[in-house]
């Protein structure tokens, strides 16, 4: 079982409509979270990170985490066109900063 | 202000070849890793350094070697390349390594543009 896993999609909303990608984690040491979004072809970029239980917003992106469950999930909200690519989960256990990564979710933002 | 530079950013080998792959940081980050991504396996660790003169193995480290040549230069070494070595190379970099307070935002890291590499 991978430390992060996430459903590998694709996931396809119509444009406007609000996206959720979601994350589980194995290792209850597991501290932060980060969302990166890579493009095809591209590398990948922060969009978000978390640490504490609850939810962190930033424009129209939601971060949530869920400590007791050991979730993580991320809300596009108005999702457009250019939000298609694969969102990429990871974690960060322990005292260094190896990040382990999900395999990553697609995400179709369709017209 | 470039962030993470990687070299070369395409690469064709036959097996048997070496090679290294180049990466610099101009944030003065402390900490830099290199990952290979794979279809389907998404993003994995293969060696990283925490600090200028360190070096620890990750997930993946079999068949690679690294040097951290100075803070800002973190090369990837092939000796012997095999055709299971094809894949997309990224390098990053974080500006601190241990996670003493590991909800900082010193612990993320920052992606070069990645190097393809094939290996027939």
């Amino acid at each position: 079982q991978k430390e992060v896993e996430q459903n590998s999609g694709p996931l396809s909303v119509p444009e406007g409509a609000i996206a959720s990608l979601n994350c589980t984690y194995s290792d209850r040491g597991s501290q932060s979270f980060f969302w990166y979004r890579q493009y095809s072809g591209k590398s990948p970029e922060l969009i978000m990170f978390i640490y504490s239980n609850g939810d962190k917003e930033d424009g129209r992106f939601t971060a949530q985490l869920n400590k007791a469950s050991q979730y993580v999930s991320l809300l596009i909200r108005d999702s457009q066109p250019s939000d298609s690519a694969t969102y990429l989960c990871a974690s960060i256990t322990g005292t260094a900063s190896k990040l382990t990564f999900g395999t990553g979710t697609r995400l179709q933002v369709t017209l | 202000n470039a962030g993470v530079t990687q070299t070369p950013k395409f690469q064709v080998l036959k097996t048997g070849q070496s090679m290294t792959l180049q990466c610099a940081q101009d944030m003065n980050h402390n900490s830099m890793y290199w990952y290979r991504q794979d279809p389907g396996m998404g993003l994995r660790l293969i060696y990283y350094s925490a600090s200028e003169g360190t070096t620890d193995k990750g997930e993946v480290p079999n068949g690679y070697n690294v040097s951290r040549l100075n803070k800002r230069e973190f090369s990837l070494r092939l000796e012997s390349a095999a055709p299971s070595q094809t894949s997309v190379y990224f390098c990053a970099s974080s500006e601190i390594a241990l996670a003493g307070g590991s909800s900082s935002s010193k612990n993320i890291q920052y992606f070069g543009a990645g190097t393809r590499l094939s290996v027939l």
